[in-house]
């Protein structure tokens, strides 16, 4: 069965240093792999996905992530954190397995805060 | 503005009173699903639509029912609520079949089943 781990609850990050959100996943197939960020009392955004191809993409404020196929993770990193950047990140996968690729899976969430 | 939207936005109801959770998006996506949120779970999936008429269980579909009657809309309903029900719900849709499609998230339903 497909699953996404986020390992950390919350991250603390002071601005302007680098900030990683981890995740982890596990499917039988190919993945596909995305981010979204949630700020209070709103929808989730989406922020960057992983099809194929170059293993680092980069995606929208600034945030970027790494496929890595060898140790299953997509972590998500910014070089220079922001206060606005505080908010719930959560990880997602979509297993290419046929029958199951309508599934969608999340993670459970990191909470990133910036301190100033 | 292309956006998916969420009706009502809050809800207050008691065990057992049926109730019907609106959703609409106006960016003519195939796709449609419901997840609902609660802490240290992230979100899970209730049930999802590759298209008009065609409806699937997610991951947690017990005690809740969907349509998908039109492209646009994508009802989600709870014939019979129940406490644990109370929960943040998300109405989601993407553009065409392809696995590879971001989602866009309306704004959320807060529902408290007493």
């Amino acid at each position: 069965a497909q699953s996404v781990a986020q390992p950390e609850d919350q991250v603390n990050v002071a601005e302007g240093n680098p900030l990683t959100v981890k995740c982890t996943y596990s499917v039988s197939g190919n993945p596909y792999l995305f981010w979204y960020v949630q700020y209070p009392n709103r929808g989730l955004q989406f922020l960057l996905k992983y099809i194929t191809g170059d293993n680092l993409v980069k995606g929208s404020y600034g945030f970027e992530a790494e496929f890595n196929k060898s140790q299953t993770s997509f972590h998500l990193k910014k070089p220079s954190a922001l206060v606005s950047d505080s908010a719930l990140y959560f990880c997602a996968v979509r297993d290419l397995r046929w029958g199951s690729a309508s599934k969608i899976i999340f993670g459970s969430g990191t909470r990133l805060s910036i301190r100033p | 503005e292309a956006q998916v939207t969420q009706n009502p936005r809050y809800l207050i109801t008691v065990t057992g009173k049926k109730l019907t959770v609106t959703c609409s998006q106006n960016m003519n996506h195939e796709y449609m699903s419901w997840y609902r949120q609660d802490p240290g779970l992230g979100l899970r999936q209730i049930y999802y639509s590759m298209n008009v008429e065609v409806t699937d269980k997610g991951d947690v579909p017990e005690g809740y029912k969907v349509s998908r009657k039109e492209k646009r809309n994508f009802p989600l309903i709870l014939e019979s609520p129940s406490p644990n029900q109370t929960s943040l719900y998300f109405c989601a849709s993407s553009l065409g079949h392809s696995s590879s499609n971001e989602q866009f998230f309306g704004p959320g339903t807060r529902l408290t089943v007493l």
